[in-house]
């Protein structure tokens, strides 16, 4: 079975940090894209960032470009998000979703909740 | 940035009716339109892809069409299940952007 699960999400201050993983099962996880996809409470998706299935290659929203850091570990099969400087806008479930060519996200994750207040 | 703009932003309908969303792209996007749905709690589920393109488990009363600027996702004959929050996405140039949603209520 496909399956993705994050986990690292918290309480954290302004200002603070936190890493994000999403762990892969079910699939060659070295052959696909990644992204995380964030929602606000009660609003909806905005896309985060994208990493290329070997990690060579990264994208980052406006939003949170030179703040978070997209990375992989094909050996160990996991996605990670390290988000730093953290602002209350950044409040959010977090989903990684796997991206088939076309760039439709056919599997998602359960998401983890980042919650930025002091 | 690619702009989408859905309508309506919600919507009642009753089980067994026909229900179409629009999907407005703010410049050409050919064919890269993606439908999900979202159940309060859940993560989203892709239901169209391509524009046209039925996702595999999906029931074949949900339909996509449209190229260039505009689409649409018709749910032919709903279904109790049916009843979430439907969106968007365009994936012809990062950022990929979503649509803000149509919410499909019981009428």
């Amino acid at each position: 079975e496909v399956q993705l699960v994050e986990s690292g999400g918290g309480l954290v201050q302004p200002g603070g940090s936190l890493r994000l993983s999403c762990a892969a099962s079910g699939f060659t996880f070295s052959n696909y894209w990644m992204h995380w996809v964030r929602q606000a409470p009660g609003k909806g998706l905005v896309w985060v960032s994208r990493i290329s299935n070997d990690g060579s290659s990264t994208n980052y929203a406006d939003s949170v470009k030179g703040r978070f850091t997209i990375s992989r570990d094909n050996a160990e099969n996991t996605l990670y998000l390290q988000m730093n400087s953290l602002r209350a806008e950044d409040t959010a479930v977090y989903y990684c979703a796997r991206v088939q060519r076309g760039g439709y996200f056919d599997c998602w994750g359960q998401g983890t909740l980042v919650t930025v207040s002091s | 940035d690619i702009q989408m703009t859905q309508s309506p932003s919600s919507l009642s309908a009753s089980v067994g009716d026909r229900v179409t969303i629009t999907c407005r792209a703010s410049q050409s996007i050919s064919s890269y339109l993606n439908w999900y749905q979202q159940i309060p709690g859940k993560a989203p589920k892709v239901l169209i892809y391509a524009a046209s393109s039925l996702q595999s488990g999906v029931p074949s009363r949900f339909s996509g069409s449209g190229s260039g600027t505009d689409f649409t996702l018709t749910i032919s004959s709903l279904q109790p299940e049916d009843f979430a929050t439907f969106y968007c996405q365009q994936s012809y140039f990062t950022p990929y952007t979503f649509g803000q949603g149509t919410k499909l209520e019981i009428k």
